[in-house]
């Protein structure tokens, strides 16, 4: 188990410039999660795949998001035009469906600065 | 609507002493109960999950959550704190509506300081 892992650990970016992020969870795992965690809050749900399905997003979810998980393993997030409100951590999470509880296994994040 | 509050921004305590993290939840259908750790520059960690079977349910480094209906709570401790306890503590509920495909609902967030 390696874990769900997230790349890049860290994006520096100019207000304006699209940036894609990576997450490629438990191998096993059907859903995967994106989150978003600005300072000093706790993380905030964005969207969800049940393999290459997505099937819901938050209204956090802006026209200038979007996410993908072509085949049902690896999933991007990408940011067109990025403001500096946009700036925050941006975490992945997998897990294993159906049953009637279980957990999310995080990734490290990939923390997102807005210049 | 789900949707959890952690009552203390900050707690502090002296090495050894005990640890309470309040948490209370708002659910509409059968909650799923969590609590996360998050130490700085590391990922999310699962502590304990509640599971609708014990109302107390034991977690990892000796952490213990009791989930009381009654009070809509589901709070946090620890009989003996320890340096290494320092960190953000969540909590978090999820409900069981496929619709929302068991997003979870984060709390602000407790940060737990432990002083010698």
């Amino acid at each position: 188990d390696t874990g769900v892992s997230q790349d890049p650990r860290h994006k520096i970016t100019k207000r304006g410039q699209n940036v894609t992020f990576r997450c490629d969870p438990i191998s096993e795992h059907n859903r995967l999660y994106w989150y978003r965690q600005t300072l000093g809050q706790g993380p905030e749900f964005l969207t969800y795949f049940q393999n290459e399905a997505q099937l819901e997003k938050s209204r956090l979810l802006s026209d200038r998001f979007s996410a993908e998980r072509p085949k049902g393993s690896f999933s991007t997030l990408e940011i067109q035009r990025t403001e500096q409100g946009d700036s925050a951590m941006y975490l992945c999470a997998s897990s294993l469906a159906p049953g009637p509880v279980y957990e999310q296994y995080f990734g490290p994040g990939t923390r997102l600065t807005v210049t | 609507a789900q949707s959890v509050t952690q009552l203390d921004s900050h707690v502090s305590v002296s090495e050894g002493t005990p640890v309470l993290l309040r948490c209370n939840y708002s659910s509409s259908y059968s909650p799923s109960l969590f609590w996360y750790v998050q130490h700085p520059n590391k990922g999310l960690q699962l502590l304990l999950k509640y599971t609708s079977a014990a109302t107390l349910v034991k977690g990892i480094n000796g952490f213990e959550a009791e989930f009381k209906k009654s009070e809509t709570s589901f709070h946090l401790t620890k009989p003996s704190a320890h340096m290494s306890d320092a960190a953000e503590y969540f909590c978090v509920v999820s409900e069981a509506d496929s619709n929302s495909g068991y997003a979870l609902n984060f709390g602000k967030g407790t940060s737990l300081l432990v002083t010698p």
